[in-house]
């Protein structure tokens, strides 16, 4: 089975920088996938990796480290619009479910 | 291209009523997904369909059925509603088999009380 571990919530000021960490125990490993979902809207994919390291897009980062069973998602030049919950997901070889951590709130101030 | 489409939006059931959701996607994906949301407890997957032809249950399959009707669409009925199915339901797609990474889309949810 899969288990993930993020933080529910997190606030930070705009313009500032948000690191949301994610935890994983599972029985085989394909990658660790983020989701972003605004309130009452529908859950988009941000970022993917695979291989251990760090992905660049834009504004944002994620991390991985596969030995540490841990992966991250950096906020950076935070936004207002950026206020949203933010789930980190993984899918095991020979799986074809997803299993998603419970999320994590960021809320933007002004 | 409308992506996943979902319906209805909203519907609200009394007990034991029953209903189908429905659930669209115009991505000639391979896989598609039933999943709920409830406060504080992310998404949990229901049932799938990696292929057309083939349904699985996921982690909270009592009280639901699917039916992958063709490579389009994919419906998720509850015969017996009872409260503890109020959540918000959401439908994906994925073309799984293009290779190891499989990036989901969603549908728009439906969002369901059951009284």
């Amino acid at each position: 089975g899969q288990s993930l571990e993020q933080p529910s919530e997190v606030t930070a000021v705009e313009g500032a920088i948000v690191q949301i960490n994610c935890t994983y125990q599972t029985s085989g490993f394909y990658g660790l996938s983020w989701y972003q979902q605004h309130d009452g809207g529908a859950p988009t994919f941000l970022s993917y990796n695979g291989l251990d390291g760090l992905e660049e897009t834009g504004r944002f980062s994620s991390f991985l480290s596969r030995s540490d069973s841990y992966g991250y998602l950096l906020l950076q030049e935070l936004q207002m619009k950026d206020s949203a919950s933010y789930f980190c997901a993984v899918r095991s070889p020979n799986d074809y479910k997803l299993s998603f951590g419970a999320g994590t709130t960021v809320t933007v101030r002004a | 291209n409308a992506g996943v489409t979902q319906t209805p939006k909203f519907q609200v059931l009394k007990t034991g009523q029953s209903m189908t959701l429905q659930c669209a996607q115009d991505m000639n994906h391979n896989s598609m997904y039933w999943y709920r949301q409830d406060p504080g407890m992310g998404l949990r997957l229901i049932y799938y369909s990696a292929s057309e032809g083939t349904t699985d249950k996921g982690e909270v399959p009592n009280g639901y059925n699917v039916s992958r009707l063709n490579k389009r669409e994919f419906s998720l009925r509850l015969e017996s509603a009872a409260p503890s199915q109020t959540s918000v339901y959401f439908c994906a797609s994925s073309d799984l088999l293009a290779g190891v990474f499989d990036e989901q889309f969603f549908g728009p949810g439906t969002r369901l009380t059951v009284l």
